[in-house]
């Protein structure tokens, strides 16, 4: 069963628009989520993280929402950028341990 | 530091073959995870070891696949017999003991071919 989902294979927005990442969970147990990036031959690579305590954090470019009652958050990129061309991985934790349980990943493209 | 070391990038084999990926975790992590995406499930942790203990093996598909860390500096996953649905890329990250996700750091990934 996919603990974690990410029900948009792709995505594609211009450049200097939003681009609204998705992701839902199923495990009522999870307490800390992360967004991870990643690049074609790359591995992900941490991008920005929200506690369950919490249903918003920024970090410049990018904000996480948290929805609990919905098990839902999202990720907003504003604006969006060429170099933000990536598969985008949602991932989250339970309890403090260290085990992740990442989503099937979203591929954004940002066109010019 | 070079980041998490995998090998080889790339590994085309037959049905029925040994498979062995390698990793070489960043120097003082303490956590080394190994994990495999493929289109349908995304990244599946497969085992996780801490002080070169396996801690979590739940995720480990079958018998055919198994892993060791004989000392802090190495891992190896291994599949033996492989089988074409085996064909994936896999991963390994590194992390130090008891951090959080952002403390991960995963290496490039070995894509794996089984014909």
């Amino acid at each position: 069963d996919q603990q974690v989902k990410q029900n948009s294979p792709s995505l594609s927005v211009q450049e200097g628009r939003i681009s609204i990442l998705n992701c839902d969970y199923t495990n009522s147990m999870f307490d800390y989520f992360l967004w991870y990036k990643k690049y074609p031959a790359e591995g992900p690579t941490f991008l920005i993280s929200i506690s369950s305590i919490k249903d918003k954090n920024e970090d410049g470019r990018f904000t996480v929402f948290l929805n609990k009652s919905a098990k839902h958050l999202s990720l907003h990129i504003v604006p969006s950028q060429p170099g933000d061309s990536a598969v985008y991985f949602c991932a989250a934790s339970a309890g403090g341990a260290q085990k992740l349980v990442f989503g099937q990943g979203t591929r954004l493209t940002i066109n010019p | 530091d070079a980041g998490v070391i995998q090998s080889p990038r790339h590994e085309v084999t037959e049905m029925g073959q040994e498979v062995t990926l390698r990793c070489k975790p960043i120097s003082g992590h303490n956590s080394l995870f190994w994990y495999r995406q493929t289109m349908m499930r995304g990244l599946e942790l497969l085992i996780y070891f801490n002080n070169n203990v396996p801690i979590d093996d739940s995720g480990m598909p079958e018998d055919r696949f198994s892993a060791k860390m004989p000392n802090a500096s190495f891992s190896t996953l291994k599949i033996q017999p492989s089988e074409p649905r085996d064909s994936a890329v896999y991963f390994c990250a590194s992390s130090p003991l008891g951090g959080k996700g952002e403390g991960y750091t995963f290496g490039s990934g070995t894509r794996l071919t089984v014909v």
